[in-house]
């Protein structure tokens, strides 16, 4: 069975430093992985998704992954960031067999950027 | 074009009421879920609905049942209100078949059970 673990709960962080939001998964087998991001009242937007190819990936507003099957992880890293990422962050992940329907998240990390 | 609409946006209920929340898309997506948010244990798969006339249940199915009406539309009902169902709930909806899709997410719907 999928599994994602989000270790952070919180990561607070100052303006302008950079970020790692980590993420662990767990799955027999290949798997599609995601990175959502929920602003306060909201719900939830695509921040970056990893299918296959190159392990670092892109996304929106600055951030990025790095997928690493040997030691299954996803973190998301930002190198600078801004007042206006003080977010709740998702990882999640699709198993690819049977269809890949079920998307399974993590726990979420809150990120607090502060002045 | 308006994604993925829930509907309420907030419900109060007292216990043992039974209440249906709905969803619907209009991105032709085959796959629908309903998750449930609540503080420290991020989204909770209910049940997902891998094409219409197709549901299956996720993690926490206890206590509710779904309907997929038909492509653009899946309810999430409570047929027995309890405090434990005090939640945010959220529906998605994910095109294709094969999980590398993105799922567009509705607004949510903040229940309390009383």
């Amino acid at each position: 069975a999928q599994s994602v673990t989000q270790l952070d709960s919180q990561v607070p962080v100052f303006e302008e430093a950079p970020v790692e939001l980590r993420c662990n998964y767990s799955s027999s087998v290949s798997v599609y992985l995601f990175w959502y991001v929920q602003y306060p009242n909201q719900g939830l937007q695509l921040l970056l998704k990893y299918l296959s190819g190159s392990t670092l990936v892109k996304g929106i507003n600055g951030f990025e992954a790095e997928f690493n099957k040997s030691q299954t992880s996803f973190h998301l890293r930002k190198p600078s960031v801004h007042i206006s990422d003080t977010a709740e962050y998702f990882c999640a992940v699709s198993d690819p067999t049977g269809g890949g329907n079920k998307l399974t998240f993590g726990t979420g990390t809150q990120l607090k950027v502060e002045l | 074009n308006a994604g993925v609409t829930q509907t309420p946006k907030f419900q109060v209920l007292k216990t043992g009421q039974s209440m249906t929340l709905q969803c619907a898309q209009d991105m032709n997506h085959n796959s629908m879920y309903w998750y449930r948010q609540d503080p420290g244990m991020g989204l909770r798969l209910i049940y997902y609905s891998a094409s219409e006339g197709t549901t299956d249940k996720g993690e926490v199915p206890n206590g509710y049942n779904v309907s997929r009406l038909n492509k653009r539309e899946f309810s999430l009902r409570l047929e027995s209100a309890a405090p434990s169902q005090t939640s945010v709930y959220f529906c998605a909806s994910r095109g294709g078949g094969t999980g590398a899709t993105e799922a567009f997410f509705g607004q949510g719907t903040r229940l309390t059970v009383v």
